[in-house]
């Protein structure tokens, strides 16, 4: 089975605050995925990686960067925490990017504060 | 405007009855379609999926039905059992780049 971990199951940070979302996977997918999910708008897609080192932006890509140095590893960077990042995050990954399905971590729920 | 509708926010059923979830898609252009189970506090899992070269796929008590010319799609769990109370969400796409999520249906099995 696959497993996608996240580090963190809850956290709570300040606004302003630099704060990095860790995601392992240990099926080799090239595919990593980072999703938010809000009350009332469903699962959106904040970036996606089909590579190490190689990324690009989804839906809602503005104030998230993100990285892959190492291919089972995705991290997503809020540079400056703001309150309307409060929210359910969500990291996937997904062998093939056609006809595969993603394969959810546990979430963090991020509280700023 | 919602590409992948669930019009359905909740849905209860008896235990050992079916239940049928259902999601309505606007893309004709979606080739793959998957629905996945949620709990609270978890992430969401993946239960079954259906290419668009194919009408129906089963998986135990999970069976998917794809209607192309209604863009309609349906989730049938039989029997159902509390264990299946959970939030159930369907997804359709191209690819996973682009993979478009309905709002969710909150199921209740009880006992």
């Amino acid at each position: 089975d696959v497993k996608v971990t996240q580090s963190s199951r809850y956290l709570v940070k300040r606004t302003g605050e630099k704060v990095f979302l860790e995601c392992v996977q240990d099926m080799d997918h090239e595919n990593m995925f980072w999703y938010r999910q809000d009350p009332g708008l469903g699962l959106r897609l904040i970036y996606f990686s089909y590579d190490v080192k190689m990324k690009e932006k989804g839906d809602i890509p503005e104030g998230y960067s993100v990285s892959r140095e190492k291919k089972e590893r995705f991290s997503l960077i809020l540079e400056s925490a703001s309150t309307n990042q409060t929210s359910m995050y969500l990291c996937a990954s997904s062998r093939t990017l056609s006809n595969s399905p993603l394969h959810f971590g546990n979430g963090t729920r991020l509280t700023v504060t | 405007d919602q590409q992948v509708k669930q019009n359905s926010p909740s849905l209860s059923v008896q235990e050992g009855r079916i239940s049928i979830l259902n999601c309505d898609y606007t893309n004709s252009m979606f080739d793959y379609f998957l629905w996945y189970k949620k709990y609270p506090a978890e992430g969401p899992t993946f239960l079954i999926s259906i290419s668009s070269i194919k009408d129906k796929n089963e998986d135990g008590r999970f069976t998917v039905f794809l209607n192309k010319s209604a863009k309609h799609l349906s989730l049938h769990i039989v029997p159902s059992q509390p264990g299946d109370s959970a939030v159930y969400f369907c997804a359709a796409s191209e690819d996973n780049r682009k993979l478009i999520w309905g709002l969710g249906t909150s199921l209740a099995v009880n006992p």
